[in-house]
């Protein structure tokens, strides 16, 4: 099936720090998501992003839907503990029905 | 109500017994999932309801028996369970294939 590759798997960062994760894919996609989940929690949409090379942002959160269309990046400034949880991306390739999920990364901030 | 809504949020369950999941959505969207995490594995689609109509089973055990009634309500039939089943099962809807709407999940914990 579909992979998408997300990395890191963990970060430790202290608070304050800038965070940077990305998602690369072997197909092209036409959509890219970020989701956040927060511990017993479903996860949550962050960001939505629908074109190539579009960049958009929500508060400290900024992502990227790359040119080539197999990889975007979700950035996040002056990280708080709040930002704690795992995000995940997700993509739907052209003809598809559904999102493929990437395997997540687990962010911990260190007050 | 707003948005998904998973019950139960917390299960234990027997290998004998007979359990069900439910899950209800109030965003209108034409598309039901069911999903299952755990730990330390990428999300797993199991089912894909569009218009109340299956269209989708992801190699599913028959021990996972799948119902929509309506695009507003969907259930996991839970039967003859083993342990490996103990996970976060996670309901979402969407319009189409854009940004899944997840619900809280249900912990099913198979003892």
């Amino acid at each position: 099936g579909q992979q998408l590759n997300q990395s890191p798997q963990s970060m430790f960062i202290q608070e304050g720090e800038d965070v940077s994760m990305n998602c690369t894919s072997s197909s092209i996609f036409n959509t890219w998501l970020w989701y956040k989940q927060d511990p017993g929690e479903g996860p949550v949409l962050l960001i939505a992003l629908y074109k190539a090379g579009e960049l958009t942002s929500n508060g400290r959160l900024t992502a990227q839907f790359g040119i080539t269309r197999k990889d975007s990046f979700l950035n996040i400034s002056a990280s708080i503990p709040s930002d704690v949880g795992i995000y995940f991306c997700a993509g739907r390739r052209t003809g598809a029905n559904n999102l493929f999920f990437g395997t997540g990364t687990r962010l911990t901030v260190i007050p | 109500e707003t948005g998904v809504t998973q019950t139960p949020r917390h299960l234990v369950m027997g290998m004998t017994n007979k359990k069900s999941l439910k899950c209800e959505q109030h965003l209108g969207h034409n598309a039901m999932y069911w999903y299952k995490q755990s730990a330390k594995k990428p999300l797993e689609l199991m089912f894909v309801y569009n218009f109340k109509e299956q269209t989708e089973n992801n190699s599913v055990p028959s021990r996972f028996s799948p119902e929509c009634p309506n695009s507003s309500h969907l259930f996991l039939h839970l039967h003859t369970l083993q342990p490996e089943d103990s996970a976060l099962y996670l309901c979402a809807s969407s319009q189409d294939a854009y940004g899944y709407t997840f619900g809280s999940g249900t912990r099913l914990t198979v003892v």
